[in-house]
């Protein structure tokens, strides 16, 4: 069985620029959730999409989007790029019954200059 | 929002040495989950713990979660040098419906084990 994939897995961006990253779940899965990891910060939720629907959103900009398609890949976008958006952004697919527990990709490092 | 506290931040050992790293907060979850994350990866899922004073081992990792469901453990026995990562913690809160799960994470504590 596949994992979860994400791509890219690097990207260096301008500030004021937008960028979209993308996610595969593992197949089955039909929620996916997307965090932001820094040194500073840990681990934040962004959002989290099941059957195309935003189910739960974190504490973020509106300049940070995402969307759901109908074969449960997501994309996520970040608009108006700021120096402070260079991270680690993280996809975790889950099984709707398994406990909420989550199955990371390898992330997509985004550095803004 | 439920806040995950974990200790230490940091912890640098050598092989052989046992440890234990904690992850506590004061609100009760529905579950807790443990992740190891190596550099340049994502995290990678250990273990779940669900019941109140729970013990599951993973060859030389036991994990405990307390039996009011707010705190957790995780000990290593014998540390090796492919235990280094960062350890994460996660409680999961659901909705009333009990299907719809939110992971909050701790910030970690990073683990470097030297030969």
């Amino acid at each position: 069985k596949a994992g979860v994939t994400q791509t890219p897995r690097y990207l260096i961006k301008t500030r004021g620029q937008q960028v979209t990253l993308s996610c595969s779940p593992i197949s089955g899965h039909r929620s996916v959730s997307w965090y932001q990891q820094t040194p500073g910060q840990g681990l934040q939720f962004l959002f989290e999409y099941f059957s195309e629907t935003q189910r739960n959103k974190g504490n973020f900009p509106g300049r940070f989007s995402g969307r759901q398609f109908s074969n449960s890949r997501s994309e996520m976008n970040v608009s108006t790029l700021e120096l402070g958006d260079s991270a680690l952004y993280l996809c975790a697919s889950s099984f709707q019954s398994t406990r909420g527990e989550a199955f990371f990709g390898q992330g997509t490092r985004l550095t803004v200059v | 929002t439920q806040l995950l506290e974990q200790s230490p931040q940091f912890l640098s050992i050598q092989e052989g040495e046992n440890l234990t790293v904690y992850c506590n907060s004061s609100s009760v979850f529905s579950s807790l989950q443990w992740y190891r994350q190596e550099p340049g990866e994502g995290p990678v899922l250990l273990v779940t713990v669900v019941t109140g004073g729970e013990v599951k081992k993973l060859k030389r990792l036991t994990f405990q979660f307390g039996d009011a469901r707010k705190d957790s453990s995780l000990h290593i026995t014998a540390a090796q040098t492919g235990d280094t990562g960062l350890y994460l913690c996660a409680g999961a809160e659901t909705d009333s419906g009990g299907s719809n799960y939110k992971l909050t994470f701790g910030k970690g504590t990073l683990l470097t084990v030297n030969p």
